[in-house]
């Protein structure tokens, strides 16, 4: 079965600082969704990775996808409070019917 | 472009009641996943339904289900209601359910079983 692990699970930084979250998976898929939670507030999308080598960038976020290294990073360039919020990795559990697997969340706290 | 609607956002049943939530997808979408997250499973997937078909299920109890009418709107019923049943049920919109376009997820209904 398909497991979406994500690491680190817990992230302090300050502000101005950069990291990345790494973003796991164990079976081949070449579709891979950002998105990011806000405390009590739902799923918003940040980036859809469809193939092998795809790189997308918004503002002081970047995600990439290695689909033969199973894996997944999001780049936070330049930390700031904003960017505080729960990221989620999903990948596609199944062919083309709507299933994600999603990793644990990775929690991020921009310290001012 | 009206996004996806969930209602209601907040529900408190009892014990052994059910549940009917409703999930109105992005118009032109015809593919609704649902979804179920707690704090101690993350997020999990429930259901999906295209064209009124369910083409997918998770690893949940028969108590768990739903269905898709005509204008892609979808319905999730949970039955005798558990307390473990309390989480955050969101559901979610896309074209036809092949992912190049993304998942579009609503608000979500809060649902605390007491």
């Amino acid at each position: 079965e398909l497991k979406v692990e994500q690491n680190p699970l817990f992230l302090s930084m300050q502000e101005g600082k950069n990291y990345t979250i790494y973003c796991n998976y164990s079976t081949t898929s070449d579709r891979l969704y950002w998105y990011r939670q806000d405390p009590g507030k739902s799923l918003e999308s940040l980036f859809v990775l469809l193939s092998n080598g795809a790189v997308k960038q918004e503002g002081r976020l970047m995600a990439s996808l290695d689909t033969k290294a199973r894996l997944s990073t999001l780049h936070i360039t330049a930390a700031v409070h904003d960017l505080s919020a729960t990221y989620f990795c999903a990948v596609d559990g199944s062919s083309n019917t709507g299933k994600l697997i999603f990793g644990q969340g990775t929690t991020l706290q921009v310290k001012p | 472009k009206a996004g996806v609607t969930q209602t209601p956002r907040y529900l408190i049943k009892t014990r052994g009641q059910q549940v009917t939530l409703s999930c109105s997808p992005i118009s032109g979408h015809r593919s609704v996943s649902w979804y179920q997250q707690t704090p101690g499973q993350g997020l999990q997937f429930l259901f999906e339904y295209f064209s009124e078909t369910q083409r997918n299920k998770g690893n949940f109890p028969g108590r768990f289900s739903g269905r898709q009418f005509s204008n892609s709107r979808s319905e999730m019923n949970v039955s005798t209601l558990e307390l473990g049943d309390s989480a955050l049920y969101l559901c979610a919109s896309s074209l036809v359910g092949t992912g190049e376009y993304g998942y579009t997820f609503g608000s979500g209904t809060r649902l605390t079983v007491v």
